[in-house]
């Protein structure tokens, strides 16, 4: 078992649609981050967070540390945030990230 | 502008021959990474270094090495020991381990 599970692995929506994309993971962590993988293979960050809640524009995401999960939601889904989004966690005591899988997201016009 | 930059962005590599891919940053990281990425896959831990002239092995070390000679370069060698070199390769880095990570824009690595 991954010690990092996303969920769904593909995602297909209409435009305008709310978007959850989950992220469950089996070790203490310092740190969770949220990734974009757009189709061209670039990687941006999209939030780094241990506690609580960020927003940045339609995205927002989420953080349950006792229960070892976070979410990612987009609100007002449009076609240019398909993408792969990554989940990723900083395990405590270590430098480096373990990745999930990743989930396809794709939005309809 | 400061940013992160792999080159080449494509790369061929016969059989028997080593190949090096380049990483370099202008970002005053401390810490720098490398990952290979295999269709349908998550992104898995090459090498990563976290400070000049010292680096460790990830999940999946054998068949290449790297250096840190200098804090802006992070050069990754692909030998001829890695039976299945084709890839996606990506390049991070961050202000130091288990930060925020600025990825590169990747280098797709193809066997001929």
């Amino acid at each position: 078992k991954n010690e990092v599970e996303q969920s769904p692995q593909n995602l297909t929506a209409q435009e305008g649609e709310f978007i959850t994309i989950n992220c469950s993971y089996s070790v203490g962590i310092s740190a969770l981050h949220w990734l974009q993988q757009h189709p061209g293979g670039g990687i941006v960050s999209l939030f780094m967070l241990s506690s609580g809640k960020k927003k940045h524009g339609r995205l927002i995401a989420t953080i349950n540390i006792q229960e070892k999960h976070s979410s990612l939601h987009i609100t007002a889904s449009h076609p240019r945030d398909s993408a792969v989004y990554i989940c990723a966690v900083n395990p405590q005591g270590a430098q480096k990230l373990v990745f999930g899988q990743g989930t396809r997201l794709t939005i309809n016009p | 502008d400061g940013g992160i930059t792999q080159s080449p962005k494509y790369l061929f590599r016969k059989e028997g021959q080593n190949v090096t891919l380049s990483c370099e940053q202008n970002l005053n990281h401390d810490a720098m990474y490398w990952y290979r990425q295999d269709p349908g896959q998550g992104l898995r831990l090459i090498y990563y270094s976290q400070i000049v002239n010292d680096f460790q092995k990830g999940d999946i070390a054998e068949g290449y090495s790297v250096s840190r000679e200098k804090k802006e370069s992070f050069p990754l060698t692909v030998t001829s020991a890695q039976k299945n070199p084709t890839a996606f390769y990506l390049c991070a880095s961050s202000a130091q381990g288990g930060g925020t990570q600025y990825f590169g824009p990747g280098t797709r690595l193809l066997v001929l």
